[in-house]
């Protein structure tokens, strides 16, 4: 099985700023990564399919890269509403795995 | 407007039951693969379950393998789990998801809590 790795595992940043989130895959694969953003309580949104489109109706202030093993997840002008926990997810080959998780909080 | 209704959580007892649905409507259903992608309280998601757009190709994750089995009714737009040989380990939210080919989940149900416990 393909192993999926965040980092950090939580993060805290303030409003306007801009952070990175990174996520490694155990073996190559491709461009296979989506990224969703879950707040408390909440369904997951999806943010990002083929690493770096965006999902329909999702701001640009949401970018992703990488290919292979390694993904980066950037998100620019924080906002309130963007502290949330993200998730990166390999669908290269299954089973599908999902990273551990990456907690935004406010500072 | 793309939809995804999930229903059929509970409580169950170790070692029970349980069938999940999820109704899906505002695109056609019988050309999207399907997926159920869990969350046990307080931890992460955790993909459980695909199947293809005919209902033809399975897959499961080993944690579930042998005791889930996904399906689809695609005269009824509806997705199927069924649990059984539940464990405690079983307990956590139920999300259906629609993954189009080649492509990541690009919608969400709202979850459905299934518990196991005596």
């Amino acid at each position: 099985d393909i192993q999926m790795t965040q980092s950090p595992s939580s993060l805290s940043t303030s409003v306007g700023h801009r952070v990175t989130i990174t996520c490694r895959a155990s073996q190559g694969i491709s461009n296979d990564l989506a990224w969703f953003q879950q707040k408390p309580g909440k369904a997951p949104k999806s943010l990002i399919y083929a690493a770096s489109n965006l999902q329909s109706g999702v701001p640009s202030k949401f970018s992703g890269g990488g290919s292979g093993t390694d993904f980066t997840l950037t998100i620019s002008s924080l906002q309130p509403e963007d502290f949330a926990t993200y998730y990166c997810q390999q669908y290269n080959s299954y089973p599908f795995t999902f990273g551990q998780g990456t907690r935004l909080e406010i500072e | 407007e793309v939809q995804l209704l999930e229903s059929g959580g509970g409580l169950v007892q170790p070692g029970g039951s349980l069938r999940l649905f999820c109704a899906a409507s505002g695109f056609t259903f019988s050309s999207y693969p399907m997926n159920w992608v869990r969350q046990a309280p307080g931890k992460g998601l955790e993909w459980v379950s695909a199947i293809g757009d005919n209902g033809r190709f399975t897959y499961y994750a080993d944690s579930v393998k042998g005791r889930f089995t996904i399906s689809r009714d695609n005269s009824k737009n509806t997705l199927y789990l069924q649990m059984s040989s539940l464990r405690a380990e079983d307990t956590a939210i139920y999300y259906c998801a629609r993954r189009p080919y080649q492509s990541g989940v690009d919608y969400w149900g709202q979850g459905t809590l299934v518990t196991v416990s005596s």
